[in-house]
């Protein structure tokens, strides 16, 4: 079946450092792909978006770009701030009305 | 605009209990589903809800049910508690189940099975 699998945590990083979180998937077809993040006692938000190859989804200067041809889907950030300090979780979708969720990574930014 | 709404936030409740949580979706909203966190499993898909209609299940017991209102608002129960179901329930909604719409994902529902 479907499936996600990220880097293991945590990463940590000094405040303007640049990030990366590696996701591979699985998948018989051609996924949608997420990043959500959460922050403590709260639940997911959606970060960002790729909904076919070669898509770059964006958001609060975090990056993703859907490669088919290696089946990756990895976060970047150029510079991360205190305020980053979450857990991220990469996720497909193929069209079953559900996300296949990867386990998740742990980012700790100090100032 | 409100987001997902879940209720309660938090719950404990005695193994062999059941248990009711409740979520009410992004207005607009018709699609609902559950998913379950917990540290060994992390997040897991429980059903998914469209127009009152359960269109697809995840690996989950019996004991874990739901249904979906007229309204979009959703209720899912578990029955005969065990210890193993205290996690994180959350629950989010989306335009019609499909990618491109996005899910929103509410705060969810704590429980803690004692």
């Amino acid at each position: 079946g479907d499936s996600v699998t990220q880097m293991e945590g945590p990463v940590t990083l000094s405040e303007e450092a640049f990030l990366t979180i590696n996701c591979t998937y699985t998948a018989t077809g051609y996924p949608s792909l997420f990043w959500y993040v959460q922050y403590p006692g709260e639940g997911l938000q959606l970060l960002l978006k790729a909904t076919k190859a070669d898509d770059k989804g964006s958001n609060k200067g975090f990056e993703a770009t859907y490669r088919k041809e290696t089946t990756s889907f990895h976060l970047e950030k150029g510079s991360v701030q205190v305020s980053d300090s979450a857990v991220y979780f990469c996720a497909l979708n193929e069209g079953f009305q559900k996300l296949v969720f990867g386990t998740g990574t742990r980012l700790l930014v100090s100032p | 605009k409100a987001g997902v709404t879940q209720t309660p936030r938090y719950l404990i409740k005695t193994r062999g209990q059941q248990v009711t949580l409740s979520c009410s979706p992004i207005s607009g909203h018709r699609s609902v589903s559950w998913y379950q966190q917990t540290p060994g499993q992390g997040l897991q898909f429980l059903f998914e809800y469209f127009s009152e209609t359960q269109r697809n299940k995840g690996n989950f017991p019996g004991r874990f049910s739901g249904r979906q209102f007229s309204n979009s608002r959703s209720e899912m129960n578990v029955s005969t508690l065990e210890l193993g179901d205290s996690a994180l329930y959350l629950c989010a909604s989306s335009l019609d189940g499909a990618a491109n719409y996005g899910y929103t994902f509410g705060s969810g529902t704590r429980l803690t099975v004692v």
